[in-house]
């Protein structure tokens, strides 16, 4: 799986858009973005993926580069329960694991 | 509720007693895994399942082991723990290993003296 780099920690206010940059510029054709967040030690939990086309869902966004070597996961309008470390991860399809870094830790700040 | 149920949250208990940590999930799935976390190493896969009696070792799997008799349920055995199997861990669950979501419990924090 390619490799992703990820800025340590990011603040943001809160109702403000939150986006957390990630490179994968290693990412191979039949790689998707995963993207996952863990707050406080719980369980990580899925926020959204993507291969090429831009995604949204009720949680957040995922914008992919055209080249694909870098993606934005926005959250619209952050709020404090969104403190959480962010990862992103890169899989190949049929791949059977997540590889998961060291992640953005974000916080929302009232 | 779709979930992946953990049992139990908190463990800690003497070097060599062994241990089962239960992992079961509600939604039919295939696919079971096991991570644990530890502080600068990130979560890292010790055992997965493709599907009823098949396992196989994933990056960490020394002092574990597993079982998948049912669909369920992915217990995690520690025939003989030591303190460096200390961590946070994480049973994951998805309906099969193809860009489909994991879903992950709540986490078992196992302390070994």
């Amino acid at each position: 799986d390619a490799k992703t780099t990820q800025p340590t920690s990011m603040d943001c206010a809160e109702g403000r858009a939150a986006n957390l940059p990630c490179n994968h510029s290693t990412i191979s054709g039949n790689e998707y973005v995963y993207w996952y967040r863990q707050i406080h030690s719980q369980g990580p939990q899925y926020i959204i993926h993507g291969l090429k086309n831009n995604e949204t869902n009720e949680m957040a966004s995922l914008i992919i580069t055209e080249d694909r070597k870098s993606s934005t996961l926005i959250l619209p309008h952050a709020t404090l329960r969104d403190t959480a470390v962010y990862y992103c991860i890169v899989r190949a399809q049929g791949a059977q694991k997540l590889v998961f870094g060291q992640g953005t830790r974000l916080t929302i700040n009232p | 509720e779709a979930q992946v149920t953990q049992n139990p949250r908190y463990l800690i208990t003497v070097t060599g007693k062994k241990l089962t940590v239960t992992c079961s999930q509600n939604m039919n799935h295939e696919y079971m895994s096991w991570y644990r976390q530890d502080p600068g190493l990130g979560l890292r896969q010790i055992y997965y399942s493709m599907n009823v009696e098949v396992t196989d070792k994933g990056d960490v799997p020394e002092g574990y082991k597993v079982s998948r008799k049912e669909k369920r349920n992915f217990p995690l055995i520690l025939e003989s723990p030591s303190p460096n199997q200390t961590s946070l861990y994480f049973c994951a669950s998805s309906s099969s290993w193809t860009n489909t979501e994991a879903f992950f419990g709540q986490g078992t924090r196992l302390t070994v003296v």
